[in-house]
């Protein structure tokens, strides 16, 4: 079946150190993945997202990179800011549109 | 950018009692729309799909007589929940794509709910 899911699921970084969040999924056919930023009571926010025809792209802040061979997906946040605090989830779109969440990770930022 | 508004934000109701929790695209026209719920500390668990004039799509496990999902137009869909249980109370999360557009979902605040 469908899975995506992530290698940790709490994160700490300092204020202005570069942050690295990981996800690796199973499902090579898969064409098109997207970050979602989540606050506390809070619906999912888009952050970036990249097809499988990529395997880098860049943000305001942010890059995620895409390893089709080894199926990982990482989302990188430059010079995180306290404001960065939120569970982040990476998502794979499935058949019929929908998408497949992983498992999430929360990041601290300690100011 | 596209907005997703979702009503109520939270709710508590009775064991027993029917919720029903609103989901509109305020200015676009969305044709799909998806309904997650999530428990604390975990991911978005997608429950339905939720089309335009037509029967909702349920994944695997979720009872369509438990969560009823109507979506009577093109800016709104509905789920509710039927005979709620306090193994219910969750939060529930709507998406919506815009018709014709790419493949990006806009999802709603979300909606709190607790059955006491």
């Amino acid at each position: 079946g469908e899975n995506v899911g992530l290698h940790l699921p709490t994160l700490s970084v300092q204020e202005g150190d570069n942050s690295i969040i990981n996800c690796a999924y199973s499902n090579s056919a898969s064409d098109y993945f997207i970050w979602y930023k989540q606050e506390s009571g809070k619906g999912p926010q888009f952050i970036i997202d990249i097809r499988s025809n990529m395997d880098k792209r860049q943000g305001q802040r942010v890059t995620v990179l895409l390893n089709k061979t080894v199926k990982h997906l990482s989302l990188q946040i430059a010079a995180t800011q306290p404001g960065d605090s939120a569970v982040y989830f990476c998502a794979e779109k499935g058949g019929g549109g929908k998408l497949i969440f992983g498992q999430g990770t929360e990041l601290s930022v300690k100011p | 950018g596209a907005v997703v508004s979702q009503h109520p934000s939270r709710v508590i109701c009775k064991s027993g009692t029917s919720v029903k929790i609103e989901c509109r695209s305020l200015d676009f026209q969305a044709t799909t729309m998806f309904w997650y719920r999530q428990f604390p500390k975990q991911s978005l668990m997608l429950m339905a799909t939720s089309n335009e004039g037509s029967k909702a799509t349920y994944e695997q496990g979720v009872e369509k007589d438990k969560f009823l999902i109507n979506h009577a137009s093109l800016t709104l869909s509905t789920l509710t929940v039927t005979s709620a249980h306090p193994e219910d109370s969750s939060f529930y999360i709507c998406s919506a794509r815009i018709t014709g557009g790419g493949t990006e979902a806009f999802f709603g605040q979300g909606t709190r709910l607790t059955v006491v």
